[in-house]
């Protein structure tokens, strides 16, 4: 399969918790990416990591990366009932045209 | 980043027609696009690298005849589902990658009836 796998497949957690996503992909990459998409609409580009960088942040967004273990990892601090959403790791492999392959992806339920 | 344009974003057509999604980038010329393809409940599969002037390049498994791509110019890009049955069925995204990062259409619901 071209798709690297996410886990877990479901989460669902009480407001203000964090959320974990993990991501393994399966070749040589230029970056990872995350997205986010809301029921049945477009994709949101979250964060980017380059295949050089080990950890990244934007507002309650906490990228991680391993290229030896070939996975990453979102978190999402203090949730918010809006934060519910399908997430997506997408990676970009090595000599393959800048074309992304997506995760499985992990669907997020955020109760109030 | 690039702004890309997708037409449209609903469309339910007759089982044995075909239908023309369009991808339109306004502000960047693209020499590659990328053409996604979403089930319900499921992740975006890639099922082709557009060529602007040359012939698309496509995933294995998707069938060149059933999917034409053609990247005419360096501003749109267009996927023609020929023959639609209702397997068809699905959201279809396109995509566009520049210096900056990635930008995606809004995507093209397709409902084969």
């Amino acid at each position: 399969s071209q798709q690297g796998e996410e886990d877990p497949q479901a989460l669902s957690i009480q407001e203000g918790e964090n959320a974990t996503m993990n991501c393994s992909y399966k070749t040589s990459i230029n970056n990872l990416q995350w997205y986010r998409q809301n029921s049945g609409r477009g994709l949101v580009h979250l964060i980017l990591i380059r295949s050089n960088e080990r950890e990244k942040h934007s507002g309650r967004l906490r990228v991680t990366l391993d290229t030896s273990k070939k996975s990453s990892s979102l978190l999402i601090t203090a949730s918010r009932a809006a934060d519910t959403a399908s997430y997506f790791c997408a990676t970009a492999p090595i000599g393959q045209g800048g074309k992304l392959i997506f995760g499985q992806g992990t669907e997020l339920s955020v109760k109030p | 980043g690039a702004v890309v344009s997708q037409h449209p974003s609903r469309v339910i057509c007759k089982s044995g027609t075909s239908v023309k999604i369009e991808c339109r980038s306004l502000d960047f010329q693209a020499t590659t696009m990328f053409w996604y393809r979403q089930f319900p409940k499921q992740s975006l599969m890639l099922m082709a690298t557009s060529n602007e002037g040359s012939k698309a390049t496509y995933e294995q498994g998707v069938e060149k005849d059933k999917f034409l791509i053609n990247h005419a110019s360096l501003t749109l890009s267009t996927l023609t589902v020929t023959s639609a049955h209702p397997e068809d069925s699905s959201f279809y995204i396109c995509s566009l990658g520049t210096l900056y990062g990635y930008t995606f259409g809004s995507g093209t619901r397709l409902t084969v009836v």
